[in-house]
């Protein structure tokens, strides 16, 4: 069974830091691409970053872009988010999601039960 | 770039068919059949529902369709049930090798 466990949420000073973890299970974690996706209370959808396989590729969406960084370790089966330069804008419920098919991180397939990141002073 | 255009809400009565548009551009919806949608129910995390514009993941209800016309995507709910009633969200590949997603539909079953 898949399962996908983020970690690492919580209330931080616009400015600071945080990051995420999703611990992967169920699955060869390396085959897959995975993603951050988040949702700010009352809103829809924002896929945030996209991490290949091997690590060796990254993708961010403009709003992230120079402030988070995606990567993953492949022996701990676990993905990462590091957030910098926090704003309020960037409150929201951060889901960790596996990719459907595999390569390209394009379709989700499976996703973390969401952990919520606030920020606020 | 904009999210997808879902409208904001439809709804339908039980057995009755509805169904969702989501629209693009020639960059991402007109470009990929990477076009996939998810039911999301209150505070509960995203289910995928169909991926590659019209497949069916194993466990899916085919009472779930997806299709997609130039720009425009849709996913069609036949047979209406009460649990269907949640958000849906079209997404897809684009151009610039990320993923957009619509901004959401909310299904009200009467």
């Amino acid at each position: 069974e898949v399962q996908l466990l983020e970690s690492g949420g919580g209330l931080v000073q616009p400015g600071g830091s945080l990051r995420l973890s999703c611990a992967a299970s169920g699955f060869t974690f390396s085959n897959y691409a995975m993603s951050w996706v988040r949702q700010a209370p009352g809103k829809g959808l924002e896929w945030v970053s996209s991490i290949s396989g091997s690590g060796g590729s990254t993708y961010y969406a403009d709003s992230v872009k120079g402030r988070f960084t995606i990567s993953r370790d492949n022996s701990k089966n676990t993905l990462y988010l590091q957030m910098s330069s926090l704003t309020a804008e960037d409150t929201a419920v951060y889901y960790c999601a596996k990719d459907a098919l595999g390569t390209i991180p394009d379709q989700f397939d499976y996703w973390g039960q969401g952990t919520l990141v606030t920020v606020s002073s | 770039q904009s999210a997808l255009t879902q409208p904001a809400s439809v709804s339908g009565s039980p057995g009755q068919s509805i169904t969702i548009s989501c629209t693009g551009t020639s960059s991402d919806v007109g470009a990929h059949n990477s076009v996939s949608w998810y039911q999301q129910h209150p505070g509960k995390a995203p289910k995928f529902m169909i991926y590659d514009v019209s497949n069916r993941p194993s466990g899916v209800s085919n009472r779930f369709s997806g299709s997609k016309s130039g720009n425009t995507a849709s996913l069609t709910i036949s047979g209406l049930q009460a649990e269907d009633e949640a958000d849906y969200y079209c997404s897809s590949y684009t151009n610039s090798r990320t993923v957009i997603f619509g901004g959401g539909t909310r299904l009200t079953v009467l």
